[in-house]
Formats: C-alpha cells, structure tokens, sequence
C-alpha cells in the first residue's frame, strides 16, 4: 500500500515568516494530495488539495507544490499568523474517487507572535 | 447545512464493554468513512461506504470492531468487547464523488473514546 511520510513533526517560526511542511509518498500511482488542518481538539479540515495533473496550486497565503518525479509535494504557508498555528496533516489518494486518503504524521506548527 | 454530526463526543466505558459510535453524513454525500486517530499511529482509515454498501473494510483492526450503515442518513460504529487499546478519538467523514473541484472529505467532530 501507499507510505506516506511527513516532515518535520514539529516546526516554530516567528510571526510573518513562512512555514514549509513537506511531505513524500511510495505510490507513484497517487494522483490526489490534500491537505488537512487540525486544530487541538477539532476536526481536520481541509485547506487545500492538488491533482496530479498540475504542479502548483495557490490559495491566498497558502500553496501547494507537487514533483510526481521525486513522489513529494509540498505545503508552503507565506506571512504566518498564530491562527495559523495547529497541527497539519498531508495525504495521498489513488485512483479515480480517490476514496483511501492515505495520511503523514502531522506536523505541528507553532507560530510565535 | 450542519455538516458531519457524530454522537457522542466523550465517551467513557470499562473494559469489555459494548461501544457504539454514532455518524449522520452530510445530505446527498454518497461516501461515509470511519477513521481513527491516535497519537502513536495517526489518521487510520477503518472502513468506508458507498451508497450505503462497505466497500473497504480492510482497516477493522479486529473482529471486535463492526460498522453499519442502514440508510443514507445513518452509520454506527461498535466495538464489542472494548480494550483500554481502543482508546482514541474516532473520526467519522462523508464526500461526494470528486468533481473539478475539491475531492476532500468533511471531518465529523468526533468521539473520543476511553476504555478503562
């Protein structure tokens, strides 16, 4: 089945600072990436996401790259804020409903003001 | 719409216990997943459905665990006896079939679950 792999489990930037949070994947067949929030004691909630089709995706600060050479994709958070800080999940699909989200192990990000 | 609606939030029982964890999905989603999440072992996905029929339940750790969904609008998740390692927070989650846009699921709030 699909690994994925996420680092760095931790990360403390200073307010206004970028974040990157990368992530990389076995099956080259994985053709859907999302991204998924967690704030303590809520639900994930996704953020954003990316097919394979494309190699960038951009949400106002926040952005998504993908290599399907290399199998890694990227989270990149520009002018961080504290409410930004929460723990951050990426994940791999396959196939066409890209129904198995195969899941890292979080990162949890820290924005100090 | 009110989203993914799980019941209970907190749920304390003793070991050997039965335990059944409560999912409504959000209206017209086709698709209804039940995920666990630990600290050791992350977002595991246990089982999922199409149109009310499991697809995939390849996830159940063990025969103990079971999950139904009757009808569109319903689905249980029940552990029968439950262990002190059953404990975690279990994720309930519903998505329609991926169209050009978003293809992620939404999250219920969750149960979390302790086993004394």
């Amino acid at each position: 089945g699909e690994n994925v792999e996420q680092h760095p489990s931790t990360l403390s930037v200073q307010e206004g600072d970028s974040a990157v949070i990368k992530c990389t994947y076995s099956d080259s067949a994985s053709n859907y990436f999302p991204w998924y929030k967690q704030e303590l004691g809520k639900r994930p909630q996704l953020i954003i996401d990316i097919r394979s089709n494309v190699g960038e995706k951009k949400d106002q600060r926040i952005a998504v790259t993908l290599n399907k050479t290399a199998k890694h994709f990227s989270l990149h958070i520009t002018e961080t804020q504290p409410e930004d800080s929460a723990v951050y999940f990426c994940a791999a699909s396959r196939g066409n409903n890209f129904n198995k989200f195969y899941f890292g192990s979080g990162t949890k990000l820290n924005v100090k003001p | 719409d009110a989203g993914v609606i799980q019941s209970p939030r907190h749920e304390v029982t003793e070991m050997g216990q039965e335990v059944t964890l409560r999912c409504k999905p959000i209206s017209g989603h086709d698709y209804l997943f039940w995920y666990r999440q630990t600290m050791m072992r992350g977002l595991e996905l246990l089982i999922y459905f199409n149109n009310n029929v499991p697809i995939d339940d390849s996830g159940m750790p063990e025969d103990r665990f079971s999950a139904k969904m009757p009808n569109a609008s319903f689905s249980t998740l029940k552990i029968q006896p439950s262990e002190p390692r059953d404990s975690a927070v279990y994720f309930c989650a519903s998505r329609n079939l991926p169209g050009q846009g978003s293809s992620g699921y939404t999250f219920g709030s969750g149960t979390r679950l302790t086993v004394v």
